[in-house]
């Protein structure tokens, strides 16, 4: 599985939109790419997938360039509650059902 | 629809004894997965199960762990003859069936080993 590359930790202020980056630059065509968050100390929380197409729902949009190589989450309008560690995985659909977390970029939005 | 659900919330035990946690998965989800989150560490893959059946037990522990997720009744993650580095928070996840990468998770398991 190609490997992710996230800054430890950001600050956001409340309010504004918080731009999490993810490098990717050895993924494969059949590679997917998911975003989960971990509030602390509770379970991860699925957040939005996507392969080529940039995606967007109730949570948040997924900016994923046009060479595939790194991606955006952004969250549109943080609040107090988006701080948590958020994890980028890149997953090949064929290579079973587990999550292979990495060390996340542990967002923290400010009053 | 409840979620996933972990019981106990805590778990101490000491060392040498065995630890049973347990996770009822979502309505409708047929497919478990078990994580371990040591302390100040990442989350773990440790097992991936549909009933009655193991497809991916490649993060187990080769001794001491097993896991179950029978016909009826919740999965059981058990650990024998614990010792203090089982300490962990253990997370468990379902999806419905068919791999699934979209996952949810429980609020976790606290096991502490005195």
């Amino acid at each position: 599985d190609a490997k992710t590359t996230q800054p430890p930790s950001m600050d956001c202020a409340e309010g504004r939109a918080a731009n999490l980056p993810c490098n990717h630059s050895t993924i494969s065509g059949n590679e997917y790419v998911y975003w989960y968050r971990q509030i602390h100390s509770q379970g991860p929380q699925y957040i939005i997938h996507g392969l080529k197409n940039n995606e967007t729902n109730e949570m948040a949009s997924l900016i994923i360039t046009e060479d595939r190589k790194s991606s955006t989450l952004i969250l549109p309008h943080a609040t107090l509650r988006d701080t948590a560690v958020y994890y980028c995985i890149v997953i090949r659909y064929n290579q079973g059902g587990k999550l292979i977390f990495g060390q996340g970029t542990e967002l923290s939005v400010k009053p | 629809n409840a979620g996933v659900m972990q019981n106990p919330r805590h778990l101490v035990r000491r060392r040498g004894q065995e630890a049973r946690l347990r996770c009822s998965p979502m309505k409708g989800h047929s497919h478990v997965y078990w994580y371990r989150q040591l302390p100040e560490e990442g989350l773990k893959f440790m097992v991936y199960l549909q009933k009655e059946n193991i497809i991916d037990e490649s993060g187990m522990p080769k001794e001491r762990f097993s896991a179950e997720f029978p016909k009826e009744g919740p999965s059981i993650l058990r650990i024998q003859q614990v010792v203090r580095g089982d300490s962990a928070a253990y997370f468990c996840a379902s999806s419905p069936a068919g791999v699934n990468y979209e996952q949810y998770f429980g609020p976790g398991t606290r096991l502490t080993v005195t």
